[in-house]
């Protein structure tokens, strides 16, 4: 079974200080993994995603994630936060074929004038 | 580009009521994931169909059912709702030619039971 743990349930920042969501996961499998984005009374959006390859995803807004297998996690990043990057963030980690997604709790970024 | 689109965006009903929640997938996409998301919650997988047919089931409760028509459109119904099912409910699709099960998902239905 899959399983994600979001070891921060909230990260306060101030503007334009960088900011590190962490995520690890366990799997008995390959897996491919997510991170997805909430605003406020809003849908998730995908950020950013690693399917195979180069270890260092490149997202939207500048966020960026790290897969390191050896220690499995996947960790999101952005050097410069704004104000309007306040969300909830998950994790998500899945598998080929029809396979549902199994999310993380989430993690509240707030980023403070 | 066309996104994945559920109705209605809001529903509000009284305990022991049943609903109805609708789902249309991505032009082409096969697939189609149902979650539930609590009040400060995390996405809960409920159901998922390839095909038509059930191809995964999460917590699910029985009170609930779903399927997907031939044109892949999918629907929640929900009855004897109780307070705890108020949630946001997404649905999300994918295509499953792709090796990997990349989700787009809705905007979600917001149930509010009352």
């Amino acid at each position: 079974a899959q399983s994600v743990t979001q070891l921060d349930s909230q990260v306060p920042v101030f503007e334009e200080a960088p900011v590190e969501l962490r995520c690890n996961y366990s799997s008995s499998v390959s897996v491919y993994l997510f991170w997805y984005v909430q605003y406020p009374n809003q849908g998730l959006q995908l950020l950013l995603k690693y399917l195979s390859g180069s270890t260092l995803v490149k997202g939207i807004n500048g966020f960026e994630a790290e897969f390191n297998k050896s220690q499995t996690s996947f960790h999101l990043r952005k050097p410069s936060v704004h104000i309007s990057d306040t969300a909830e963030y998950f994790c998500a980690v899945g598998s080929g074929g029809s396979e549902k997604l199994v999310f993380g709790k989430g993690t509240k970024l707030t980023v403070n004038p | 580009a066309a996104g994945v689109i559920q109705s209605p965006r809001h529903l509000i009903k009284e305990k022991r009521e049943t609903a109805t929640l609708k789902c249309y997938p991505i032009p082409r996409h096969d697939t189609v994931y149902w979650y539930q998301q609590g009040p400060g919650q995390d996405p809960q997988f409920l159901i998922s169909f390839y095909e038509k047919m059930q191809s995964d089931k999460g917590s699910i409760p029985d009170r609930f059912s779903a399927q997907q028509f031939s044109d892949y459109h999918s629907e929640l119904n929900m009855s004897s709702l109780e307070l705890g099912d108020s949630a946001l409910y997404f649905c999300a699709s994918s295509l499953q030619i792709w090796r990997y099960n990349e989700q787009f998902f809705g905007p979600g239905t917001r149930l509010t039971v009352l």
